[in-house]
């Protein structure tokens, strides 16, 4: 059975800092992996999504990495801004459906 | 467009009482799906309809049904609603079945059931 952890749980850094979130899951017989963005009280953004046979999407100040044969995925924020204080959530698409982790909360102080 | 729209946004049911979420698209989309996010849990898959027409089940389906009306909606019902069916909702569409590609989910904004 797929699972799929991220970690920390929470996260806080001061503006400007580059940071990296972090996914992992146990089956690499994935068909995709998408990173998610999820304000309080709202509904999921799709950020960005990575086909199993590549290794990495960009836009804008994200960049995601997919490395299956280690089980993991990172989500790259490069200058950090008050704005992207947010739930990130990945989530892997592969026999039907898609598994979620349960989210890195990131708090990014002024 | 409207994309994926809910109703309602939030709901107090008693125990035993029964309700329908609604959802619709506007997006022309196949594949529609039903979420229940609580904390510590992330999201887990309700139901799915993966075209008009059809429906399977997902992760934890007990005490729900479904109904794929037509394109634009899909609606999850709660028939006799429990306190552990406290939670949020999320309707999501995609333009093609998980599994057959790269294609991108779209989410509702979310209802907020609560069973006392």
């Amino acid at each position: 059975k797929q699972e799929v952890t991220q970690i920390p749980a929470a996260l806080s850094v001061p503006e400007g800092e580059n940071l990296v979130l972090n996914c992992s899951f146990t089956d690499s017989a994935i068909y995709n992996l998408q990173w998610f963005r999820q304000d309080p009280g709202k509904g999921l953004t799709s950020l960005l999504l990575i086909q199993s046979s590549q290794r990495e999407q960009t836009s804008g100040r994200l960049n995601a990495s997919l490395d299956k044969s280690s089980g993991r995925s990172t989500l790259y924020i490069a200058a950090s801004q008050p704005g992207d204080s947010a739930t990130y959530l990945c989530a892997l698409g592969g026999g039907g459906k898609l598994i979620f982790g349960q989210g890195t909360e990131l708090s990014v102080k002024p | 467009n409207a994309g994926v729209t809910q109703t309602p946004k939030f709901q107090v049911l008693k125990t035993g009482q029964s309700m329908t979420l609604q959802c619709a698209q506007d997006m022309n989309h196949n594949s529609m799906y039903w979420y229940r996010q609580d904390p510590g849990m992330g999201l887990r898959l309700i139901y799915y309809s993966a075209s008009e027409g059809t429906t399977d089940k997902g992760e934890v389906p007990n005490g729900y049904n479904v109904s794929r009306l037509n394109k634009r909606e899909f609606s999850l019902r709660l028939e006799s609603a429990a306190p552990s069916q406290t939670s949020v909702y999320f309707c999501a569409s995609s333009p093609a079945s998980l599994g057959t590609g790269s294609v991108w989910q779209y989410f509702g904004p979310g209802t907020r059931l609560t069973v006392t």
